[in-house]
């Protein structure tokens, strides 16, 4: 089945502790994306990345970094910089067609991050 | 910039009675528009997207939504709500031509009521 891979579902991180998300993609998808939800906030962008080896920061980059080396995978990094890391992580990708991104997003399962 | 607005946190009705779910966008270029549907613990799915096509856009499980450039706005109805429809919603909003600049409203969590 082709989908969005999330892993680990659930994840808990101590302080001064660096912890990261994987995401990976079988849908041949070009763009990849992660949010983070709160509740009553809704879901905020941290990162995308259109190709291999470029991303871009979205409006809450502080705190996380991330990486494209392949494709297929677009980890997250949740460093101690980041102070209130607790909350749902969820990755999407998308497709490129004809020069624009499909404006579909198809999304993981997420993992939810808590601090010990 | 693009964003939306959500009214209402919390909508509960009563199995088979009408749904709606309000959302206004602000965009300083003509918008594109979805609702995203999520269930517990899970990933979100599309249930509709508007794309300067039709104003009245009919998405998957009997959900549709009327974009009404005059109001801002792109609410999101079902005629009869059923049981399985429980879940939160999310309007989203993305500018022409960066497709990848998607942004989510806050969520409206839909309870049905037996």
């Amino acid at each position: 089945d082709g989908g969005i891979t999330q892993s680990p579902k659930y994840l808990f991180r101590k302080e001064g502790q660096n912890v990261t998300l994987s995401c990976e993609q079988n849908l041949n998808h070009d763009a990849m994306y992660w949010y983070r939800q709160d509740p009553g906030q809704g879901l905020r962008l941290i990162y995308y990345s259109q190709i291999v080896n470029d991303f871009q920061k979205g409006d809450i980059a502080e705190g996380y970094s991330v990486s494209r080396e392949k494709k297929e995978s677009f980890p997250l990094t949740v460093t101690s910089a980041q102070k209130n890391p607790t909350a749902f992580y969820l990755c999407a990708s998308s497709i490129l067609t004809g020069g624009v991104f499909n404006e579909k997003l198809f999304f993981g399962s997420g993992t939810q991050l808590s601090v010990l | 910039a693009q964003s939306v607005t959500q009214l209402g946190s919390h909508v509960s009705v009563s199995e088979g009675a009408l749904v709606l779910l309000r959302c206004n966008y602000s965009s300083s270029v003509p918008p594109y528009l979805f609702w995203y549907v999520q269930y517990p613990n899970q990933g979100l799915q599309l249930l509709l997207k508007y794309t300067s096509a039709a104003t009245l856009v009919k998405g998957i499980n009997g959900f549709e939504a009327e974009f009404k450039k005059s109001e801002t706005s792109f609410h999101l109805t079902k005629p009869s709500a059923h049981m399985s429809d429980a879940a939160e919603y999310f309007c989203a909003v993305s500018g022409v031509p960066v497709r990848n600049d998607m942004r989510f409203g806050a969520g409206t969590r839909l309870t049905v009521k037996p």
